[in-house]
């Protein structure tokens, strides 16, 4: 199957800095790209559309000035959490889907965030 | 609106035994239906889909499913249970839609333990 990377897989970072996370697909172009966010023990939530080329779509409740998405190029998308809190730390996923309609999405091995 | 549903929070069976993780959707028109492995602090591995056709879907690492459109129903199955398929299990589903990643929704995750 595809293969979706995501760095860094762990992160600690201080109250009050950014902290970016990259997706990238390696071996297909994804113009659509997904960040999930999942808590302990829980599902997985959805927090925004990434599209390539122009601005992501958020999902109802997702603040887009914390959590700012570029998808610069049909193989990256970035996640960036700013002014990161310790409310902020969790396992974020982001997947993306390749070809048909009818593919299934890849996801990346998710990025632990820790905030002090 | 979409949903799925998996009665189990955790699923235990003994080493060598059958094992089934349930799965109920509720979704307008036909599904397509799908399963994921996750283990821990990773992202999401893809087992099987089923979009059309036979009901009985095999996949990865010897699992199947079978689409039960009656009762609703994906239940993910496996003839042998192995240590290492303790995992966490989700079932996800998506109603064909231009809107796809708004409409891949994902159930609250299984937890499967394999006991030796």
């Amino acid at each position: 199957g595809a293969v979706v990377s995501q760095h860094p897989s762990w992160v600690i970072c201080k109250s009050g800095t950014s902290v970016k996370i990259e997706c990238r697909s390696l071996d297909f172009q994804a113009t659509t790209m997904f960040w999930y966010r999942q808590f302990p023990k829980q599902s997985l939530m959805l927090m925004a559309t990434s599209n390539e080329g122009s601005k992501a779509t958020y999902e109802q409740g997702v603040e887009k000035d914390k959590f700012l998405i570029n998808h610069a190029s049909l193989t990256l998308s970035t996640l960036t959490v700013t002014s990161a809190h310790p409310e902020d730390s969790s396992f974020y996923i982001c997947s993306a889907r390749q070809g048909l309609n009818t593919g299934e999405l890849f996801f990346g091995e998710g990025s632990r965030l820790t905030v002090l | 609106a979409q949903s799925v549903a998996q009665p189990e929070d955790q699923v235990n069976v003994a080493e060598g035994n059958p094992l089934t993780v349930k799965c109920t959707y509720s979704v307008s028109g036909n599904p397509y239906l799908f399963w994921y492995v996750q283990y821990p602090n990773r992202g999401l591995q893809f087992l099987l889909k089923y979009i059309t056709g036979d009901n009985l879907v095999k996949g990865s690492y010897g699992f199947e499913a079978e689409f039960n459109k009656s009762q609703t129903s994906f239940h993910l199955k496996k003839p042998s249970a192995l240590v290492s398929d303790s995992a966490l299990y989700f079932c996800a589903v998506r109603s064909p839609s231009r809107n796809y990643g708004q409409n891949f929704v994902f159930g609250p995750g299984t937890r499967l333990s394999v006991l030796p």
